[in-house]
């Protein structure tokens, strides 16, 4: 069982739609990390969110980290296909070990 | 390339055999972490070093898995008596003592027979 909860589960878009992917829990975290991950290779740190109530850019990606430190999302606008991948929540409780969710697959066609 | 790097990366084995597989974190990091990810899942954490210490294990970690880092640098994680439920995604990530981000390897993924 996932401590973080990730919808939806798949999101299959055409180039230049926005998608927004969350991230859910019960438990307060310390930071939530977002990670990209390919087929067969490992996770790649997208972003990293401390405060609750933050808001962080990267370019067409939008992170926003709950009031309560709860809860994250992610908004892409005018996705794209290299945009295409896993994309993964993960909490930490201050003492270092991540507790991930199960991972949005996103697909995006030209 | 000064990234969290692991190896192999891919192993087939038959059910039974021992095996082991090596990160090499980067080099700075005094944090290693391992974890464990099936398909359609996150990735679950099994264990942690700072430095040469193992601070934390999961209750996933079963008596036939055993993790190393003799020198603070490079870490081991050995299956003994592999079985097919071992077949997954094993990930090495790294981090800065007082940081939490984690950078992870591109990990190692085993298939038992």
């Amino acid at each position: 069982t996932q401590l973080l909860e990730q919808s939806p589960q798949f999101l299959s878009i055409q180039e230049g739609e926005n998608l927004t992917v969350y991230c859910n829990s019960s438990s307060v975290f310390s930071s939530l990390q977002w990670y990209r991950q390919e087929p067969g290779e490992g996770p790649v740190l997208l972003v990293t969110v401390v405060t609750g109530g933050e808001v962080k850019k990267l370019k067409r990606l939008t992170f926003q980290f709950g009031d309560a430190r709860k809860d994250s999302s992610l908004h892409i606008t005018a996705a794209q296909p290299g945009d295409t991948g896993l994309y993964l929540c993960a909490g930490s409780k201050s003492w270092g070990k991540l507790q991930f969710g199960a991972g949005t697959q996103v697909v995006v066609t030209p | 390339d000064t990234g969290v790097s692991q190896n192999p990366r891919h192993k087939i084995t038959k059910r039974g055999q021992n095996v082991t597989f090596r990160c090499d974190p980067i080099s700075e990091h005094n944090r290693l972490y391992w974890y464990r990810q099936t398909l359609g899942q996150g990735p679950e954490f099994l264990t942690y070093f700072q430095n040469e210490a193992q601070l934390e294990k999961s209750r996933l970690l079963s008596d036939r898995f055993s993790a190393e880092r003799p020198k603070g640098s490079f870490s081991t994680l050995e299956i003994q008596r592999t079985e097919q439920g071992d077949s997954a995604m094993y990930l090495c990530a790294s981090s800065l003592d007082q940081q939490e981000t984690q950078y992870f390897g591109p990990g190692t993924r085993l298939l038992v027979l």
